[in-house]
C-alpha cells in the first residue's frame, strides 16, 4: 500500500534560515505526491505537487521540492523562511485503493518560525 | 475562481440536536468531499461525491449523513453526535474525483465543530 512518512513533527528555525521538510514515501509504482500548508485555522492549501516530468518542483511561496526515486523522498525546501510561513506542513500521495484513487496525508511537520 | 466555502465557520451543538454543515464550490469540479481534522492530525477522509453520486463511505456512523443537491453543492448533515466527534470539518473540490490520480483537491477553511 502507498503511504507517506514525514518523521520530523516540528522544525524550529529562526527568521530568513533555510528550511527542509523531509518526506518519504512507499509505492511500487507510478507515484504523485503533494505539498500542502495549513495556516493556523484554515483550510488546506496546495504549495505544489509533482506528477511526472522534472524531478525539481517549484511552488508558492518561495517553496520547491525534489523527487528523488532512488531514495523515494519528496523534501520541501525554502532557501529564507519568514515569520509568515509558521504553518503545519502535509505531504500526501494520491493512492490507489478500494477502487478509487485517495489523498493519503502523511502525519504532517510543524514549521516553527522565530524572529 | 479557486474558492471553496463552507458555513457556518463554528458550531456549537448538543448530543440531541440536528445541524448541516454546508459546503459550495463554483469551478465545475465534478468530485467533492468531507474529511475530519482532529487537532495535529491529518485529515481524515469521510466521504466522496462522484457526479453528484456517492462514490466512497469510508465506514462513517449513520449520524453524519452527507447530501449532495447538486454538481456546485454538498452537505453533512449532524444528529446525536458524541463528543468525541468535536473536530474540524474540511470540505474539498476536485475536478476528476476517484478516478483522477494527479487531481488536485480545493479544500476550503473549515467548520470548527464543538459538540457538547
Amino acid at each position: 500500500a502507498q503511504s507517506v512518512t514525514q518523521l520530523d513533527s516540528q522544525v524550529p528555525v529562526f527568521e530568513e534560515a533555510p528550511v527542509e521538510l523531509r518526506c518519504n514515501y512507499s509505492s511500487s509504482v507510478s507515484v504523485y505526491l503533494f505539498w500542502y500548508v495549513q495556516y493556523p485555522n484554515q483550510g488546506l492549501q496546495l504549495l505544489l505537487k509533482y506528477l511526472s516530468g522534472s524531478t525539481l518542483v517549484k511552488g508558492i511561496n518561495g517553496f520547491e521540492a525534489e523527487f528523488n526515486k532512488s531514495q523515494t523522498s519528496f523534501h520541501l525546501r525554502k532557501p529564507s523562511v519568514h515569520i509568515s510561513d509558521t504553518a503545519e506542513y502535509f505531504c500526501a500521495v494520491s493512492a490507489w485503493m478500494d477502487s478509487s484513487y485517495k489523498l493519503i496525508f502523511g502525519s504532517g511537520t510543524r514549521l516553527l518560525v522565530r524572529p | 475562481d479557486t474558492e471553496v466555502t463552507q458555513t457556518p465557520k463554528h458550531l456549537v451543538m448538543g448530543m440531541t440536536n440536528k445541524k448541516s454543515l454546508k459546503c459550495e464550490q463554483h469551478m465545475g469540479h465534478r468530485a467533492m468531499y468531507w474529511y475530519k481534522q482532529k487537532a495535529k492530525k491529518p485529515p481524515e477522509l469521510m466521504f466522496v461525491y462522484s457526479y453528484e453520486k456517492l462514490s466512497i463511505n469510508e465506514s462513517v456512523p449513520s449520524r453524519f449523513s452527507p447530501e449532495c443537491p447538486n454538481s456546485s453543492l454538498l452537505n453533512l448533515h449532524l444528529h446525536a453526535l458524541q463528543p468525541e466527534d468535536s473536530a474540524l470539518y474540511l470540505c474539498a473540490s476536485s475536478q476528476e474525483g476517484t478516478s483522477g490520480a494527479t487531481d488536485t483537491q480545493y479544500f476550503g477553511p473549515g467548520t470548527r465543530l464543538t459538540v457538547l
